[in-house]
């Protein structure tokens, strides 16, 4: 089973700063298949990023993926008022289980 | 546009049953694979089955392996999760996900 792990758990920063939030997976994951989740309190969670580096449908463009082999990074450029949330990696490779990393909470500094 | 909504969470006794069901709306159902996702009170997401297209193959995490089965009814665009021996441990919102948005998730309490 693939172990994600995300790092750091907890990022404080200002609104207008940049935001790196990192995944890391336990072996390489096939087709760059690593996604990465929004979510706020009370809400579900919201896709951001599939596929490593596209982004879904609405997702604005300061958000972006990269990353491959082990190694994966969620940026976002400067951080928005509503951008403060939870931030989850997942991995969907070739077989599941398709785990999640245990997320980021980006806070107001 | 996609929806997603759940039902059927509710309270439950340990090692009693619970089905949840999510009816989806606004793409094409059968030509895509969906999952199951839960999130403890205060903890993060965790990942729990899958059933493919066609509904001929399904996976699940360890952790409910044996005790939950998913499946699909494609004409009536519903997903289901068959949930058998619940545990404390399986309190949890239950989301269906596959393409495009979330739905807001069923809560399942396990509870004496």
């Amino acid at each position: 089973e693939i172990v994600v792990t995300q790092s750091p758990g907890t990022l404080s920063l200002s609104p207008g700063e940049r935001a790196t939030l990192s995944c890391r997976v336990s072996q390489s994951v096939d087709g760059r298949h690593v996604a990465w989740y929004q979510q706020k309190p009370g809400q579900a969670p919201r896709l951001l990023i599939y596929n490593t580096s596209s982004r879904a449908t609405g997702v604005p463009d300061r958000f972006s993926g990269s990353g491959s082999g082990t190694d994966f990074t969620l940026t976002i450029s400067r951080l928005e008022p509503e951008d403060f949330a939870v931030y989850y990696c997942q991995q969907y490779g070739s077989s599941p289980p398709y785990s999640f990393g245990q997320g980021t909470n980006v806070d107001i500094k | 546009q996609v929806q997603l909504v759940e039902s059927g969470g509710g309270v439950v006794q340990p090692g009693r049953s619970l089905r949840l069901s999510c009816e989806a709306s606004g793409f094409n159902f059968d030509r895509y694979a969906m999952h199951w996702v839960r999130q403890a009170p205060g903890k993060g997401l965790e990942w729990v089955a899958v059933v493919s297209s066609d509904g001929s193959t399904t996976y699940y995490a360890d952790s409910v392996k044996g005790r939950f089965t998913v499946s699909r009814d494609n004409p009536q665009k519903t997903l289901s999760l068959q949930m058998s021996g619940l545990r404390l441990e399986d309190t949890a919102v239950y989301y269906c996900a596959g393409p495009g948005p979330w739905g807001q998730g069923t809560l399942v309490t396990v509870s004496s």
